[in-house]
């Protein structure tokens, strides 16, 4: 089945700094994959997505980029802030194939003022 | 996107006894997802409920300790039978929102600690 890793596990960062969160996927078939911040004391929240069939995508801040030969996909935030603190979560989720998500185990970013 | 409420936000709960979360939609979805978050860790999928069929457990997970419900496209509960102190986590709810596909929204999760 389906194993994603995520790194770094912490990552600090000044604000106004960039920050990139990597994940790599084992199943080639895999073709969704978000990302989710979630916030202390709150549930994950939706933030990007990007399908297997576009390399890149860009929202504001947040962008991702998806290597499909490599089965990696980053998550790179510009002009941090410190409301951008809280634990970031990658998935990856395979079509077709049930509705699982496989969760990468969370990147906890720090923003310091 | 799907609003999502959970109930209760938390709880305290005793060894031994059952408590069942609730989960309101506010749109009909076809597909609900209960995950367990245990602490500082990633989420992990319980089970898929699909309403008018049996729920679909995961590896690990089984009916008797984790009964859920799905009476219609906006409701279900997930209830954790005879606690124990491993059961203390987060339990999320989440929904697969129909005609976007894959994309799943979560609420704000049940935070269970169990004496």
């Amino acid at each position: 089945g389906e194993n994603v890793e995520q790194h770094p596990s912490t990552l600090s960062v000044q604000e106004g700094d960039s920050a990139v969160i990597k994940c790599t996927y084992s199943d080639s078939a895999s073709n969704y994959f978000p990302w989710y911040k979630q916030e202390l004391g709150k549930g994950p929240q939706l933030i990007i997505d990007i399908r297997s069939n576009v390399g890149e995508k860009k929202d504001q801040r947040i962008a991702v980029t998806l290597n499909k030969t490599a089965k990696h996909f980053s998550l790179h935030i510009t002009e941090t802030q410190p409301e951008d603190s809280a634990v970031y979560f990658c998935a990856a989720w395979r079509d077709n194939y049930g509705q699982n998500f496989v969760f990468g185990p969370g990147t906890r970013l720090s923003v310091l003022p | 996107s799907a609003v999502i409420s959970q109930k209760p936000s938390r709880d305290i709960c005793q060894r031994g006894t059952s408590l069942t979360i609730q989960c309101q939609v506010d749109s009909q979805v076809t597909m609900m997802f209960w995950y367990r978050q245990q602490p500082g860790q990633s989420l992990t999928l319980i089970a898929t409920a699909n309403q008018g069929s049996e729920a679909t457990y995961e590896s690990g997970f089984v009916i008797d300790k984790f009964p859920i419900s799905r009476p219609n496209l906006t409701f279900s509960t997930l209830t954790v039978s005879n606690m124990s102190p491993e059961d203390s986590s987060i339990y999320l709810c989440s929904v697969g929102v129909a005609g976007v596909g894959d994309i799943q929204y979560f609420g704000a999760g049940t935070r269970l600690s169990v004496l």
